[in-house]
């Protein structure tokens, strides 16, 4: 079982609906979580930096951690097409290595 | 601009042949790290240096190696024993000595057998 479970997608919404992406994950040692939105042929891109348990909001942007079911998502409201892109959830312990999912493809249709 | 740059963009490799990737940084960064992304799987790590002249295996360093010589640069090279080199490789760095930070990305360099 991988440390970080993701589910692949694709993924594909309307224009300005609210989408929801998540992440589980299996070692309790973990207390930093992240989203990255990585798009075709580029580095991934630091969306959301949480610690522990709870929500955090960036615009349109809102993660949230639950550490007692060891869930972590990532909505997006109003979605638009430049949110076409993989997102990846990470997750890290005390130090500084980052376990990855594998990346969930979303595409905003017109 | 502080960032992370990674050449080439694009990198072709004979059967037998050594190649090596460039990663340079200008943010000041401690540690540096070096992924690879194949589709289906995330993100693997290969190997990561938290100071100059050290540097640690990661989940799959078979096949690389990498060294350390200055804090702005961490060069990656991909040996004849890596099998099956064909993938996205990404390097990271992060600033140390503060609370966990999260990691910073390149562009990527996309390699590929001739």
């Amino acid at each position: 079982q991988k440390e970080v479970e993701q589910d692949p997608g694709p993924l594909s919404v309307p224009e300005g609906a609210i989408v929801s992406l998540n992440c589980t994950y299996s070692n309790s040692a973990f207390q930093y979580f992240m989203w990255y939105r990585q798009y075709s042929r580029k580095g991934p891109e630091l969306l959301m930096y949480t610690y522990s348990s709870g929500n955090k909001e960036d615009g349109r942007f809102t993660a949230q951690v639950d550490k007692s079911s060891k869930y972590i998502s990532l909505f997006i409201r109003d979605s638009q097409p430049s949110d076409s892109a993989t997102y990846l959830c990470a997750a890290a312990g005390g130090g500084n290595k980052l376990t990855f999912g594998t990346g969930t493809q979303l595409k905003v249709e017109l | 601009d502080g960032g992370i740059t990674q050449s080439p963009k694009y990198l072709f490799r004979k059967e037998g042949q050594n190649v090596t990737l460039s990663c340079e940084q200008n943010l000041n960064h401690d540690a540096m790290y070096w992924y690879r992304q194949d589709p289906g799987q995330g993100l693997r790590l290969i190997y990561y240096s938290q100071i100059v002249n050290d540097f640690q295996k990661g989940d799959i360093a078979e096949g690389y190696s990498v060294s350390r010589e200055k804090k702005e640069s961490f060069p990656l090279t991909v040996t004849s024993a890596q099998k099956n080199p064909t993938a996205f490789y990404l390097c990271a760095s992060i600033r140390t000595g503060v609370s966990n930070q999260p990691q910073h990305f390149g562009d990527g360099t996309r390699l590929s057998i001739l």
